[in-house]
């Protein structure tokens, strides 16, 4: 069973708008909680990157949120743009193998003009 | 380059040849990882070397995939007699440093291996 979970699985959103993309995790203890960007045939490029004491983190207009009592996150994107449309990955890591990433399935966005 | 580099881009076997598919790190970079991904879902660890010592093959699936980083910089991940659920791409990942606690992990583009 997959140890992260995303939702949604994919959404269109109009260029300048924002959207939120959810992340449930059940890795315990974790060690830290990251959001990774990956285009169309590319490799997945580093976002943000959380500690558990850590509540949000921003990239830009990238906005990640942690709760760790809740086991999840939230990955924001303000005022979206065409190059945005992209898959966007939750990746969280356990504290005794902190250099073994879990990886969500993604959430495909499509931002259309 | 500045980047993860890996190759070939594409790479089309037939049922039970072997394959050999290369990851050039970051120069320096310490820490590299091989990861699985099928399609529409997220990678999967396949394998860690810090420098030359691989310190953990447990995502490996099968003891028809080996990899080896023999000089601590080019890794090569080598599947023997492919099957066709071997279709999938395959991603390396550098970090800097070895045990790379919230530090980002560098992404190639990949190989897209198919098995026909």
């Amino acid at each position: 069973k997959n140890q992260v979970e995303q939702s949604p699985q994919s959404l269109i959103i109009l260029e300048g708008k924002n959207c939120t993309l959810q992340c449930n995790y059940t890795v315990s203890p974790f060690s830290n909680l990251r959001w990774y960007k990956q285009d169309t045939g590319r490799g997945p490029v580093s976002l943000t990157i959380m500690t558990f004491s850590e509540n949000t983190k921003s990239n830009g207009r990238y906005t990640a949120t942690l709760d760790a009592d809740t086991k999840q996150s939230s990955l924001h994107i303000t005022a979206s743009q065409l190059s945005d449309s992209a898959s966007y990955i939750c990746v969280v890591s356990l504290r005794s193998n902190d250099y073994k990433l879990s990886f969500g399935a993604g959430t495909t966005v499509t931002v259309r003009a | 380059g500045a980047g993860v580099s890996q190759s070939p881009r594409y790479k089309v076997a037939k049922r039970g040849q072997d394959v050999a598919l290369r990851c050039d790190p970051i120069s320096g970079h310490v820490s590299l990882f091989w990861y699985q991904q099928a399609l529409g879902q997220g990678p999967e660890f396949l394998t860690y070397f810090q420098n030359e010592a691989q310190l953990d093959k447990s995502g490996l699936p099968s003891d028809r995939f080996f990899a080896e980083r023999p000089e601590g910089s080019v890794s090569t991940l080598k599947i023997q007699r492919t099957q066709q659920e071997d279709s999938a791409v395959y991603l390396c990942a550098s970090s800097l440093v070895g045990r790379p606690i919230n530090q980002p992990q560098h992404f190639g583009d990949g190989t897209r291996l198919s098995i026909l």
